[in-house]
């Protein structure tokens, strides 16, 4: 069964500083996906990053950047210099590649959530 | 492109009552998931529709269930409704299924309240 944990509930930190958002997670198979989602007041789920079990590739993308390791099945997220947009709550998610006939497991697998305040 | 579309926003039921809840995906896409969101569970898998097939359907009673249309839109029910139905529900569009590794569009979501 797929698991994803965010041990981190809230974090909040001061504008300018760096952040990082932890993100373990399970699966038995070998084919995945991770996501990091960024969810506003407003509601919605707002995609940031998607990395497949294949590619190990660490990112940035601006101010933030990604940290994907297989080895310790972790997929954390850094915000560098944060600002007060940052702040909502941050899931990441998981899914398993679907059965060929079923569909089984064509579904996203979310974490808790972080909730990050950002303070001027 | 116009995103994902969800009516209404806001709706307030009865215990007892049903509810049927709208998803508009965005054009082209043909896959359409729905989530619940409540501050103890957080985000669910309710059941995922790809080309009107339901696909996949989480662990919810049979109260809770769905149908995408030709068009792609897609509808959830909730039949008898309790009031731990109150939560936010949001709808997912991707060109293909989760599993497939394209990434999710969510809707603003609609928020339920059971009285």
């Amino acid at each position: 069964a797929q698991k994803v944990t965010q041990a981190q509930t809230e974090i909040s930190v001061v504008e300018k500083e760096d952040v990082t958002l932890d993100c373990v997670y399970e699966t038995r198979d070998t084919t995945y996906y991770l996501f990091w989602y960024k969810q506003p007041p407003s509601g919605e789920l707002v995609f940031l990053i998607r990395r497949n079990s294949f590619d190990e590739q660490n990112e940035i993308s601006g101010r933030y950047s990604w940290n994907f390791q297989k080895s310790t099945s972790s997929f954390n997220f850094t915000i560098t210099a944060s600002q007060v947009v940052d702040s909502a709550v941050y899931f990441c998610a998981l899914s398993e590649a679907p059965h060929p006939s079923t569909g089984a497991n064509s579904k996203l697998t979310f974490g808790k959530g972080i909730t990050l305040s950002v303070r001027p | 492109k116009a995103g994902v579309t969800q009516t209404p926003r806001y709706l307030i039921k009865t215990r007892g009552q049903q509810v049927t809840l709208s998803c508009s995906p965005i054009s082209g896409h043909r896959s359409v998931s729905w989530y619940q969101q409540t501050p103890g569970q957080g985000l669910q898998f309710l059941f995922e529709y790809f080309s009107e097939t339901q696909r996949n359907k989480g662990n919810f009673p049979g109260r809770f269930s769905g149908r995408q249309f030709s068009n792609s839109r897609s509808e959830m029910n909730v039949s008898t409704l309790e009031l731990g139905d109150s939560a936010l529900y949001l709808c997912a569009s991707s060109q293909e299924p989760p599993g497939y590794g394209t990434e999710a569009f969510f809707g603003q979501g609609t928020r339920l309240t059971v009285v």
